[in-house]
């Protein structure tokens, strides 16, 4: 499988600054990469998708102004979480879509990064 | 709408066997996945089944009824490491995967 790494593992931060949260494709080119957040005890939720080279699709409820996306190249998407408080303390997590025939659905993931706004 | 529904919670014994359900409603169907995702990580893949039948991968099995919108995750030789969340997800007419709450199983000596 795919090998994903997202940087940092875990972020402390004030209310009303921004952070950015950077995922790695390793292993092969990525065009397509998802960005999902989870709250304690809760499923993944799909904040958005990242495509390489073109403005991210974000899922209802989320906010594109708040979560930026920028998605510059085949190895690397990035999320900005701008303003943050304490309401977006959450575990984000990034995944990649393999390119890879029968897997092709198959989603790959990053560590995770647990972001914790004070 | 769509819908997946798994057990919130499972409790099961070292040694044992024990089997998680699925149910789904999904507007198109491409296959289902059961992650694994211990806690404070991220998940990690078990298995897709998109034809009807049971898939066998070592200690675990899936399981998928395309005409009764179910599945089952079978684990067996229960160890405590599989002490973790399982999480049931569908791939729908998009492409896009919908994920269940995830089901917390917890082993006991």
């Amino acid at each position: 499988g795919a090998v994903v790494s997202q940087h940092p593992s875990w972020v402390i931060c004030k209310s009303g600054t921004s952070v950015k949260i950077e995922c790695r494709s390793l292993d092969f080119q990525a065009t397509t990469m998802f960005w999902y957040r989870q709250f304690p005890k809760q499923s993944l939720m799909l904040m958005a998708t990242s495509n390489e080279g073109s403005k991210a699709t974000y899922e209802q409820g989320v906010e594109k102004d708040k979560f930026l996306i920028n998605h510059a190249s085949l190895t690397l998407s990035t999320l900005t979480v701008t303003s943050a408080h304490p309401e977006d303390s959450s575990f984000y997590i990034c995944s990649v879509r393999s390119p890879h025939g029968t897997e092709l659905y198959e989603q790959y993931f990053g560590p995770g990064t647990r972001l914790t706004v004070t | 709408g769509q819908n997946i529904d798994q057990p919130t919670e499972m409790t099961a014994t070292e040694g044992a066997i024990v089997q998680i359900n699925c149910t789904y409603q999904t507007s198109g169907f491409n296959g289902l996945f059961w992650y694994q995702q211990h806690a404070g990580e991220a998940p990690t893949f078990l298995s897709y089944n998109v034809l009807d039948g049971l898939e066998e991968k070592g200690r675990f099995s899936s399981f998928l009824s395309r005409s009764k919108g179910y599945s089952y995750l079978l684990l067996k030789e229960l160890q405590m490491k599989d002490s973790a969340s399982y999480l049931c997800a569908c791939l729908d007419s998009n492409y896009q995967l919908i994920w269940g709450a995830g089901t917390k199983l917890i082993i006991k000596p």
